[in-house]
């Protein structure tokens, strides 16, 4: 079981530039959820997928930030026109359906100078 | 709205000893109320969660947590801290009609030798 994985672990864009982040989750989980993680903010809820389909996306910002899930091996979140308070940690996790815990990936970390 | 509080961001403990770290929800029902724990570049691991029935709770590696409904805590202890302890605990929680988890700003357990 390789766990949550998240690509790239690391990434920098420049101010205005689209980033996109990868997600693939456990073979098996059909729920899959994104985070953001800050030191200010600390850990926030962004988006829920189940079976593919999107359930909650209440904590999206609801400009520039978009969330997918094509198939069960993979989930997207792009941020488009990135800012510098867009920099954090994005947390990637993934469930059993009906299952209570959350599998967390080792998240990517979001730099836009 | 709900949420959850974590009063300290810092707790410093010798090898050996006890360790109490607190959390304090905020929700007019009773919600489902987890730990995770966070070690240095690794992603989020639940050590326990709580629904209802016995208020104190085992998890894993020694932990175990007290649900108090009077005091709308769910603190979380351990007898005896190893070094490997050494991590960032966060309380979260979650109402009974969403999955999304609600996290608190975590405490920073340090374990000296």
């Amino acid at each position: 079981n390789a766990g949550v994985i998240q690509t790239p672990r690391h990434k920098v864009t420049g101010k205005g530039q689209e980033a996109t982040l990868w997600c693939e989750p456990i073979s098996g989980h059909s729920a899959v959820f994104w985070y953001r993680q800050t030191i200010v903010q600390g850990l926030e809820f962004l988006t829920y997928f189940r079976n593919q389909a999107p359930i909650d996306d209440s904590g999206m910002p609801k400009e520039r930030f978009s969330a997918q899930m094509p198939n069960q091996s993979h989930s997207t979140l792009k941020i488009q026109s990135t800012q510098p308070q867009d920099s954090a940690v994005y947390l990637c996790a993934s469930s059993l359906l009906g299952g209570d815990e959350q599998y967390f990936g080792p998240g990517t970390r979001l730099t836009v100078l | 709205a709900q949420s959850v509080t974590q009063p300290d961001a810092r707790v410093t403990v010798s090898e050996g000893a006890s360790l109490q770290l607190r959390c304090k929800y905020s929700y007019s029902a009773t919600p489902y109320l987890f730990w995770y724990v966070q070690y240095p570049r690794q992603g989020l691991q639940m050590l326990l969660k709580y629904y209802s029935g016995d208020p104190v709770v085992q998890g894993v590696n020694g932990f175990e947590a007290e649900f108090s409904k009077s005091d709308s805590s769910f603190h979380l202890r351990k007898a005896s801290v190893h070094w490997s302890d050494s991590a960032v605990y966060f309380c979260a929680s979650r109402t009974g009609n969403t999955r999304k988890l609600i996290f608190g700003l975590g405490t920073t357990l340090q374990v000296q030798p």
